[in-house]
């Protein structure tokens, strides 16, 4: 595997249940990115790791929990969401926050609330 | 704050017809700023950037100018491909934001045969 990988690719889940997504990368970077893409909306930032602890935490809801067990690793777990969650999840890494280093991107999880 | 405005798509095209974008960003400081592509199914690309007043960055045929007069970025490719249809996005990134990126909203392209 090469890049950023995320898994699934696709979820479907009620609003009761519990899921989780994962992304990883094989790139050696040490910073990690969840995003959330919505149909004709900008791109959200929902949080940024740096050296696996958390760095930014831009008002998401906190039926969204975030984990980052190493740098290779994230994960985003999901409960009780809402049908408003349906979206577009995109990982990214890079080097540190901080430095001038492009994030690459997975390809994303499409996860549909029902 | 910061923010990126895009051209509202989608925008459809004949192949080999001419592409422009259009970007315009609002920021505090000197950003760097960055056009990335999504094709179907797939995550963001980094298609080129530009970190300067006047530089211009170009990949793939396409080619974007950093005009801070106009606070503009605006994409252009001379004669597209089918190959190019996909969804484009501007972003930014200030000086002092690490690499944290301010996106637009995406424009769609179709280029048909």
């Amino acid at each position: 595997e090469t890049g950023v990988t995320q898994t699934p690719r696709h979820l479907v889940m009620g609003m009761t249940n519990k899921k989780s997504l994962k992304c990883e990368q094989h790139l050696g970077h040490n910073a990690m990115y969840w995003y959330k893409q919505s149909a004709k909306k900008p791109l959200e930032l929902m949080f940024v790791y740096s050296l696996e602890e958390r760095v930014e935490n831009n008002s998401v809801p906190s039926r969204f929990s975030p984990e980052c067990p190493n740098s290779s690793h994230l994960f985003l777990h999901l409960h009780t969401l809402q049908p408003e969650d349906s979206a577009l999840y995109l990982c990214a890494s890079s080097q540190l926050p901080g430095q001038n280093y492009e994030q690459y991107f997975g390809p994303g999880t499409r996860l549909t609330v029902t | 704050g910061n923010s990126v405005t895009q051209m509202e798509g989608p925008v459809t095209l004949s192949e080999e017809a001419f592409l422009t974008i259009n970007c315009t960003y609002t920021a505090t400081g000197y950003p760097s700023l960055f056009w990335y592509v999504q094709y179907p199914g797939e995550g963001l690309q980094l298609l080129l950037k530009a970190t300067k007043a006047d530089d211009k960055g170009s990949n793939k045929g396409f080619e974007a100018t950093y005009r801070k007069e106009t606070t503009s970025f605006h994409l252009e490719k001379g004669s597209v491909q089918v190959s190019d249809s996909a969804v484009y996005f501007c972003a930014l990134r200030e000086e002092t934001s690490g690499s944290r990126l301010t996106f637009g909203e995406g424009t769609q392209l179709t280029v048909n045969p």
